[in-house]
């Protein structure tokens, strides 16, 4: 029971446009989102957040938009550059006992070639 | 330190074999995560403490699992009588609590043979 789903297991960009990262999930109690980035051997790095009350937050490069309707959410990367090239885990929570359990999707390999 | 430490960061062991892995947390992080990645899978949570109470266990995936934070810092998981399906990434996070960002260890890449 996958309640949180990232369909495309990788994509490829060119440097300098727009990188689009999609996520899907199933349980409306989760409120919070987020995004983080993983480089081979290392651990995940938080990327950018959002609450079930925003539709959109940008930080940078980096924007996340999230539809509560379809309970889809994207990361939108512009304009994409060779470092970004990673794994993007998209994550979804609800806050219990204190503290926020993530519920990660599989992730989506991002390649940008020069 | 400056970051979330794990030792080892790799660790062959044969089957049968118990393990212990170690997380050194962010000094004053009071939530800790534990987390075990499959290949070519996402983060899957373990179990979670709050200083040194375990408050959430529900994702240890058999009784041969056991963490522990003794005091509320360092944390340790252990699997004992290891099979080959333990084989994944063992990932570490804290985080002062609450909303606050998780920090991730780099993880401890387990091989049982």
């Amino acid at each position: 029971d996958q309640q949180v789903k990232q369909n495309s297991p990788s994509l490829s960009v060119q440097e300098g446009r727009i990188s689009i990262l999609n996520c899907d999930y199933t349980n409306s109690m989760f409120d919070y989102f987020l995004w983080y980035k993983k480089y081979p051997a290392e651990g995940p790095t938080f990327l950018i957040s959002i609450s079930s009350i925003k539709d959109k937050n940008e930080d940078g490069r980096f924007t996340v938009f999230l539809n509560k309707s379809a309970k889809h959410l994207s990361l939108h990367i512009v304009p994409s550059q060779p470092g970004d090239s990673a794994v993007y885990f998209c994550a979804a929570s609800v806050l219990n006992q204190g503290a926020q359990k993530l519920v990660f999707g599989q992730g989506t390999r991002l390649t940008i070639n020069p | 330190g400056a970051g979330v430490s794990q030792s080892p960061r790799y660790k062959v062991a044969k089957r049968g074999q118990d393990v212990a892995l170690r997380c050194d947390p962010i000094s004053g992080h009071v939530s800790l995560f534990w987390y075990q990645q499959a290949l070519g899978q996402g983060p899957e949570f373990l179990t979670y403490f709050q200083n040194e109470a375990q408050l959430d266990k529900s994702g240890l995936p058999s009784d041969r699992f056991f963490a522990e934070r003794p005091e509320g810092s360092v944390s340790t998981l252990k699997i004992q009588r290891t099979q080959q399906e333990d084989s994944a990434v063992y990932l570490c996070a804290s985080l002062r609590g609450g909303r606050e960002t998780q920090y991730f260890g780099p993880g401890t890449r387990l091989l049982v043979l």
